[in-house]
């Protein structure tokens, strides 16, 4: 079965960091761009972040870049999202999910997401 | 970045209806749109990739289309399963961004 677990969520006060992790199984990982996806309470979806399958093309949400750091390790199957200086509009539930393919760019879909972690930014 | 627009933002149909949702780019972005279903409480769930193609599984009432910047996603007849809030996505250039969604609730 393909599953993906993100974990690392919690809350944490407004300026400090968190490290989420997505551990992939049922998949050949190193085959597939990885992306992060947030959605806020009662919100939208918002890509955060993807990442590539080989880590040579990387891309960020304007609202998290030069803050976040995705990055991916194919021999433990696990991607991460290293989230820095968080704000309190940071606060969502944060998905992983798998692409359709292993590029980044121009990609045909999202096709596999896990069930999400949840980041609470708050004083 | 580019932006999406959806429209509407809500829909009330009934189970039979037949019913269009349609998405608007800022700028060309190809055929690089997807459609995705999310029910309150799950998970997001992929429909359509490269504007009209259908995923894996998925109900071919189902159907998407395209015409310059303006995509299409039509549900032929409704389904109880089918209302739900659906959102399209481009991936053409970065940072990839998704519409504001589009609420599709029973009349």
């Amino acid at each position: 079965e393909v599953q993906l677990v993100e974990s690392g969520g919690g809350l944490v006060q407004p300026g400090r960091s968190l490290r989420l992790s997505c551990a992939a199984s049922g998949f050949t990982f190193d085959d597939y761009a990885m992306h992060w996806v947030r959605q806020s309470p009662g919100k939208g979806l918002e890509w955060v972040s993807g990442i590539n399958w080989n880590s040579g093309d990387i891309g960020y949400a304007d609202s998290v870049k030069g803050r976040f750091t995705i990055s991916r390790d194919n021999a433990k199957k696990s991607l991460y999202l290293q989230m820095n200086s968080l704000r309190v509009e940071d606060t969502a539930l944060y998905y992983c999910v798998k692409d359709v393919s292993g590029s980044l760019i121009r990609h045909y879909g999202m096709d596999v997401w896990g069930q999400g972690t949840t980041v609470t930014v708050s004083s | 970045d580019i932006q999406m627009t959806q429209s509407p933002s809500s829909l009330s149909a009934s189970v039979g209806d037949r019913v269009t949702i349609t998405c608007r780019a800022s700028q060309s972005i190809r055929n690089y749109l997807s459609w995705y279903q999310q029910k309150p409480g799950k998970v997001p769930k992929l429909l359509i990739y490269g504007a009209s193609s259908l995923h894996s599984g998925v109900p071919s009432r189902f159907s998407g289309s395209a015409s310059g910047t303006d995509f299409t996603l039509t549900i032929s007849s409704l389904q109880p399963e089918d209302f739900a809030t659906y959102y399209c996505q481009q991936s053409n250039s970065l940072p990839y961004t998704f519409g504001q969604g589009t609420k599709l609730e029973i009349k």
